[in-house]
């Protein structure tokens, strides 16, 4: 199953632009990218996925680049509430359609 | 819409006792529940999947017969953990995949804090 890669720990400033990176080197061509965002002790909550295309919704925006090996995730505008594990995953056939959490992000987002 | 409920949030029981943990799709039909295992400060371990009125597929290291998993319906999924150990104490939380539209989402429960004394 692909697996993800990211760095464990970032710190952005409130109201800045933060840019999560994600290193998903052998994915495939039918797997799609998902992120999602776990604040301390409650569950996983979606934000965005995407196949090839760049997304964008109203909590953030998904940069895929060309030959997917990789994306961004970035949530425009951090706020305090944004501080959480963000994670990165890799999900299609290969997984089962399943998802298997990787390691994530750390964000903190400082005043 | 899209709800994921878990109940109890929080439970507290003795060694060597059972407890049964509920998973609901509020406002969906699930075919497919998922149960992970969270430690502190560990990312989420897929423990089993499961599909309603058949039987749990358990990942590899994951005791079945401890880790006992029920999908009666297309709304409820129960993860019951038989003769608890401390070892056993951690985030328990459950997720549900829809049909149709839904397919390619899962939504999160917001966990069940299980710990055995």
């Amino acid at each position: 199953d692909a697996k993800t890669t990211q760095p464990p720990s970032m710190d952005c400033a409130e109201g800045r632009a933060a840019n999560l990176p994600c290193n998903h080197s052998t994915i495939s061509g039918n797997e799609y990218v998902y992120w999602y965002r776990q604040i301390h002790s409650q569950g996983p909550q979606y934000i965005i996925h995407g196949l090839k295309n760049n997304e964008t919704n109203e909590m953030a925006s998904l940069i895929i680049t060309e030959d997917r090996k990789s994306s961004t995730l970035i949530l425009p505008h951090a706020t305090l509430r944004d501080t959480a594990v963000y994670y990165c995953i890799v999900r299609g056939k290969k997984t089962g359609n399943q998802f298997y959490f990787g390691t994530g992000t750390s964000l903190t987002v400082i005043p | 819409g899209a709800v994921v409920s878990q109940h109890p949030s929080r439970v507290i029981c003795k060694s060597g006792t059972s407890v049964k943990i509920e998973c609901r799709s509020l406002d969906f039909q699930a075919t497919t529940m998922f149960w992970y295992r969270q430690f502190p400060k560990q990312s989420l371990m897929l423990m089993a999947t499961s599909n309603e009125g058949s039987k749990a597929t358990y990942e590899q290291g994951v005791e079945k017969d401890k880790f006992l998993i029920n999908h009666a319906s297309l709304t409820l999924s129960t993860l019951t953990v038989t003769s608890a150990h401390p070892e056993d104490s951690s985030f328990y939380i459950c997720s549900a995949r829809g049909t149709g539209g839904l397919y390619n989402e899962q939504f999160f429960g917001p966990g069940t804090r299980l710990t055995v004394l």
